[in-house]
């Protein structure tokens, strides 16, 4: 069965730094990956969608990349905050926002 | 404001009492869907629609019902719970244009069957 892999263990960054994460993926072939960010008791918030023909996608500090051969995606912040301190949620489909399957998310924490 | 809505945030029931969590959305999204999310599981999706009176099952369909009368409106509907549907549950909705590429959730149920 396809199953989608998050780094489970916290990532402890300084503010001002880069901080990346990890989405990888098997048993799957999606055509669209995505990127959400959620705060505890809170709904996830989506931040970017990136096409499997589509290698990199950028919006403001943020950045995604997809490599289909590797089956992994990358998630950078450049120029951490404290306020970017949230779980950060991978999800997979084939067709857009329908059918997604989700990973169990990474916490990250940037300190002052 | 766009926004998703639903309710109750918080629900403690019993287990067999028939109850239903309701979700409406303000931006004209033909696309929603229902999702739970456990500990260790992540989200996993419960249902979906594509548009009024479309509805099909995601991953986790057991023990859930829905339903699409109206375009802004997903009910989820526990026939008969049971405390294994013990958890947070979101709405979301989404629109099918491509121009817009954006999901929107709610702010979470969360149900507690005794």
């Amino acid at each position: 069965s396809q199953k989608i892999e998050q780094n489970s263990e916290a990532l402890n960054i300084q503010e001002g730094k880069t901080a990346t994460l990890t989405c990888n993926y098997t048993n799957y072939s999606p055509a669209y990956l995505q990127w959400y960010r959620q705060d505890p008791g809170r709904g996830p918030v989506f931040l970017l969608l990136i096409r499997e023909n589509e290698k990199e996608k950028r919006k403001e500090r943020l950045k995604v990349t997809f490599d289909t051969t590797l089956k992994q995606s990358l998630f950078h912040i450049t120029a951490s905050q404290p306020a970017d301190s949230a779980t950060y949620l991978c999800a997979l489909s084939q067709t857009g926002f329908q059918k997604l399957v989700f990973g169990t998310g990474t916490r990250l924490l940037v300190s002052p | 404001e766009a926004q998703v809505t639903q309710n109750p945030r918080y629900l403690i029931t019993v287990t067999g009492k028939k109850l239903t969590v309701t979700c409406s959305q303000n931006m004209n999204h033909e696309y929603m869907s229902w999702y739970r999310q456990d500990p260790g599981l992540g989200l996993r999706q419960i249902y979906y629609s594509m548009n009024v009176e479309v509805t099909d099952k995601g991953d986790v369909p057991e023990g859930y019902k829905v339903s699409r009368k109206e375009k802004r409106n997903f009910p989820l509907i526990l026939e008969s719970p049971s405390p294994n549907q013990t958890s947070l549950y979101f709405c979301a909705s989404s629109p099918l244009n491509r121009g817009e590429e954006t999901q929107y959730f709610g702010p979470g149920t969360r149900l507690l069957v005794l």
